[in-house]
């Protein structure tokens, strides 16, 4: 069964700094899909970046990166020069790739990981 | 562009009572899903659609809980009748679904429900 690991409950990091926001995975399927969302406090879940299994590059949106490590499976999400408001949760997320399984489309989360950015 | 609406953001009722949530998913998405999240339980998948046909269900509590999408820009959850334990967050998520497999999935702002 796939599954999804965050093993920090809570992380702190000043503001302008990198940081880094671990999410390890498990699955047999050769293709799928990692996710990350944000969830400020105000509660809505906010789609971050997107890494596929066959992606030969780590996926980059503005200040994310995606530390994709397929061996490891490890896709662990790095924030540059962190700013007060990506005070939130930050959720890992997967799903199969599979074109004729509509199974597929399901997410499964990891608990998430609160990150606090103090000035 | 809008995004996945629902309705209400709030909603505080007494156990026993039915409640309806309402989801508005992003134009042109084709799939739409609900989830619920807690902290005990975190965020769950309770079903999901696609072109306004329920494809999975498995993760639906119970028989008190319902969920319709009667047309591709609209879709209900209802718990009749509710308990306390069904008080958490009740997220609506759309996605399109092309050819090669589903795409992202992004969410409205939820639903926070109090079950007193």
């Amino acid at each position: 069964a796939q599954k999804i690991t965050q093993t920090q409950p809570g992380m702190f990091v000043q503001e302008k700094e990198a940081v880094t926001l671990d999410c390890t995975y498990d699955t047999s399927d050769q293709s799928y899909g990692l996710f990350w969302y944000k969830q400020p406090s105000s509660g809505e879940m906010i789609f971050l970046i997107y890494q596929g299994s066959y992606d030969e590059q780590n996926a980059t949106e503005g200040r994310y990166s995606l530390n994709f490590q397929k061996a490891r499976k490890s896709a662990n999400l790095v924030i540059s020069a962190s700013q007060l408001g990506d005070s939130a949760m930050y959720f890992c997320a997967m799903r199969e790739i599979a074109v004729r399984s509509y199974n597929t489309d399901k997410l499964i989360f990891g608990t998430g990981t609160r990150l606090q950015v103090f000035p | 562009d809008a995004g996945v609406i629902q309705s209400p953001r709030h909603e505080v009722t007494e156990m026993g009572q039915e409640v309806t949530l309402r989801c508005k998913p992003i134009s042109g998405h084709n799939s739409l899903f609900w989830y619920r999240q807690t902290m005990m339980r975190g965020l769950e998948l309770l079903i999901y659609f696609n072109n306004n046909v329920p494809i999975d269900d498995s993760g639906m509590p119970e028989d008190r809980f319902s969920a319709k999408m009667p047309n591709a820009s609209f879709s209900t959850l209802k718990i009749q009748p509710s308990e306390p334990r069904d008080s958490a967050v009740y997220f609506c998520a759309s996605s399109l679904r092309l050819a090669g497999g589903g795409d992202t999935q992004y969410f409205g702002p939820g639903t926070r429900l109090t079950v007193l």
